[in-house]
């Protein structure tokens, strides 16, 4: 299995709800990363796990909150979003932190 | 500045035509990747270099580090080809810094 796998593939949600995006990886990779992207810039990077414990957090907002309760999983949760956060959220994963990073699919999601 | 820069921003072409994208860094790095991505959003790793040349099919990347540039080559390309191109830099083992990323169109 030699790939990155997210869900949902598309989320709408208020600004009062309560989501998780989630990302998987089998390829027995030790670092996993969640990136944002907005519309025609290159991604940014949010939060980096490394042997599953969190290693770079990009001074993201609190109401952003990620867990990584194993070395394949990964989630992000979200609570209390602004319309500003809809944006494309990728995850990524690496065999380290020094190594070639493989990107999921994305979710994309919209604040209403 | 940004300290990933790409050249061109955008670039259409047509079907056949050989392809060069280029980006600039200023900062030492660990390694060089090369990213595609399509409309949709999915991004596809294609190299990562610390030095010399990669190819992959009708892909080549080149870096010069002295120059602190590298090279991503297309020969003979295809419509598939359109997408988006990012160069990203990692210094040691630190977050990648993205360039703006090269828009490529190709037409039949």
């Amino acid at each position: 299995d030699t790939e990155v796998t997210q869900t949902p593939k598309h989320l709408v949600m208020g600004m009062t709800n309560k989501k998780s995006l989630k990302c998987e990886q089998h390829m027995g990779h030790r670092a996993m990363y969640w990136y944002k992207q907005k519309a025609k810039k290159p991604p940014e990077l949010m939060f980096v796990y490394s042997y599953e414990k969190l290693s770079i957090n990009e001074s993201v907002p609190s109401r952003f909150s990620p867990e990584c309760p194993n070395s394949s999983l990964l989630n992000l949760h979200l609570h209390a979003l602004q319309p500003e956060d809809s944006a494309l959220y990728l995850c990524a994963s690496s065999r380290s932190m020094f190594d070639e990073q493989f990107f999921g699919p994305g979710t994309r999601l919209t604040v209403l | 500045k940004n300290e990933v820069e790409q050249s061109p921003q955008n670039l259409t072409a047509q079907e056949g035509e050989f392809i060069t994208i280029n980006c600039s860094y200023s900062v030492g790095i660990s390694a060089l990747h090369w990213l595609q991505q399509h409309p949709g959003g999915g991004i596809v790793s294609l190299f990562m270099l610390s030095s010399g040349k990669k190819k992959h099919g009708r892909l080549i990347a080149t870096i010069n580090i002295q120059e602190k540039h590298s090279s991503l080559h297309i020969t003979a390309s295809h419509p598939r080809d359109s997408a988006v191109y990012i160069c990203a830099v990692r210094k040691g083992a630190q977050k990648l810094v993205f360039g703006q990323g090269t828009r490529l169109t190709i037409n039949p």
